[in-house]
C-alpha cells in the first residue's frame, strides 16, 4: 500500500498567516491527491482534488500543488474558520490511503 | 444537493455483527463508485472499502481480514457494509462517501457510530 506522510502533524498559527502543509507519497501517484478539512464532530469536506483543483464552494485562499510524490496545501491568509484538521488522500490506486492529519490551531 | 445518510450503527459485543446502510439522494447513484471510510475516536481517517457503480469491482482494506462485505442496491440508491466478527478496534464513526469522476472522494455523509465493547 502507498504510504502518505503528512507534515507537520500539528501547527499553531494566527489569523492572517500563510500556512503550508505537505504530504509525501511513498511512490509516485501522478496528481491523484485530494485534501480534506475536518472540524471537531463533523464529517470531512473536500477542499482540493487532482492535487490543485479547487472543489466547488471552497474559498480561493486554499490552493494545492504538486505531482508525483510531493504535494502541498497552502492557505494564503488564515481565517478563524480555517482552524481544523487537514488530511491528504491518495486516489491513485487501492487501497486508498490517507495522511495522518495536520491539526491547525490558533497561536 | 448530494445527500448521504448513514444508519445502522450502535453498540455490539466483540464477535458480533452489524449492517450499516447509506441512503443516497441528489445525484445519479448508478454512475458513481461508493466507499466507506472510518475514524476511530481521536484518530485519523481510514479508508475501509469501495464498490464500483456496477458492483463488479470491490476493494477492501487489508486490516479487515475478510470480515466486512460491501454491497449496493442501485434500485434503492443504497450502499451497505456488512460487518462480521467485530473487534474492539473496529470502534469508529463510519462514513459513507461518494467517489467523484475525478476526485477520489467528493461527498461525505454525517457518519454513524459503531462501538464494539463487552
Amino acid at each position: 500500500a502507498i504510504q502518505m506522510t503528512q507534515s507537520p502533524s500539528s501547527l499553531s498559527a494566527s489569523v492572517g498567516d500563510r500556512v503550508t502543509i505537505t504530504c509525501r507519497a511513498s511512490q509516485a501517484i501522478r496528481n491523484d491527491l485530494a485534501w480534506f478539512q475536518q472540524k471537531p464532530g463533523k464529517a470531512p469536506r473536500l477542499l482540493i482534488f487532482a492535487a490543485s483543483r479547487l472543489h466547488s464552494g471552497v474559498p480561493s485562499r486554499f490552493s494545492g500543488s504538486g505531482s508525483g510524490t510531493d504535494f502541498t496545501l497552502t492557505i494564503s491568509s488564515l481565517q478563524p474558520e480555517d482552524f481544523a484538521t487537514y488530511y491528504c488522500l491518495q486516489d491513485y490506486n487501492y487501497p486508498r490511503t490517507f495522511g495522518q492529519g495536520t491539526r491547525l490551531d490558533i497561536k | 444537493e448530494v445527500l448521504l445518510v448513514e444508519s445502522g450503527g450502535g453498540l455490539v459485543k466483540p464477535g458480533g455483527s452489524l449492517r450499516l446502510s447509506c441512503k443516497a439522494s441528489g445525484f445519479t447513484f448508478t454512475s458513481y463508485t461508493m466507499s466507506w471510510v472510518r475514524q476511530a475516536p481521536g484518530k485519523g481517517l481510514e479508508w475501509v472499502s469501495s464498490i464500483s457503480n456496477t458492483h463488479v469491482n470491490k476493494y477492501y482494506a487489508d486490516s479487515l481480514e475478510g470480515r466486512f462485505t460491501v454491497s449496493r442496491d442501485n434500485d434503492k440508491n443504497s450502499l451497505y457494509l456488512q460487518m462480521n466478527s467485530l473487534r474492539v478496534e473496529d470502534t469508529a464513526v463510519y462514513y459513507c462517501t461518494r467517489s467523484g469522476f475525478v476526485a477520489g472522494i467528493d461527498y461525505w455523509g454525517q457518519g454513524t457510530p459503531v462501538t464494539v465493547s463487552s
